[in-house]
């Protein structure tokens, strides 16, 4: 079945250390997302992709890193600049048209905890 | 700036009573999309219904329909005969300029 998968689904990081949560999709879609959801809040853009080897910030990209070295795969490190990352990232990836995007199709989501 | 409002944080709702969530906008884009996502406490995303700008009727998806004003700016989504089942978080997301575009997002609480 086409989707998009994120792993792991809980990750435990200790401070000072980086971390990398895939996202994979077989949607052939064009566009993919991170973003991050702290509790009770709405999603924060982190970084986003329209073609491969091109990326572009979001709104919180500061301690956090992307590739995109291939269509399918979106994969993002948290590194330890990023004070707080204790957060659930939600990878999701849409269509471009001549409109503009599709609706965005999301992955399950990683809970990341700082131990 | 653009911009997508959702003013109300949170919403108690009795079981089969139906519900409109307000989501107001504001893009710069002539040619914008409008959608709204559900996410329950499981926290996965799920698309529900989608309005272009030039779409001359409101969209419908079986329970959900969208109350789409565009000279208020407004895409309110309206659930019919609510169940247990529709509470979550609801988030109405503007396309624009190739960009997508969050409201903070509804907690809506179905009442038995």
């Amino acid at each position: 079945d086409g989707g998009i998968t994120q792993s792991p689904k809980y990750l435990f990081r200790k401070e000072g250390q980086n971390v990398t949560l895939s996202c994979e999709q077989n949607l052939n879609h064009d566009a993919m997302y991170w973003y991050r959801q702290d509790p009770g809040q709405g999603l924060r853009l982190i970084y986003y992709s329209q073609i491969v080897n091109d990326f572009q910030k979001g709104d919180i990209a500061e301690g956090y890193s992307v590739s995109r070295e291939k269509k399918e795969s979106f994969p993002l490190t948290v590194t330890s600049a990023q004070k707080n990352p204790t957060a659930f990232y939600l990878c999701a990836s849409s269509a471009l048209t001549g409109q503009g995007t599709t609706e965005a199709f999301f992955g399950q989501g990683t809970r990341l905890t700082v131990v | 700036a653009q911009k997508i409002t959702q003013t109300q944080p949170g919403m108690f709702v009795q079981e089969k009573e139906a519900v409109t969530l307000d989501c107001t906008y504001d893009t710069s884009d002539p040619s914008y999309g409008l959608f709204w996502y559900k996410q329950p406490s499981s926290g996965e995303m799920i698309f529900l219904i989608y309005q272009g700008s030039y779409d001359q009727q409101n969209a419908t998806e079986g329970r959900y329909s969208l109350n789409f004003q565009k000279a208020r700016k407004s895409a309110n989504l309206v659930i019919s005969a609510s169940q247990l089942g529709d509470s979550a978080m609801y988030f109405c997301v503007a396309r624009s300029h190739y960009q997508l575009i969050w409201g903070a997002g509804t907690k809506l609480i179905i009442k038995p």
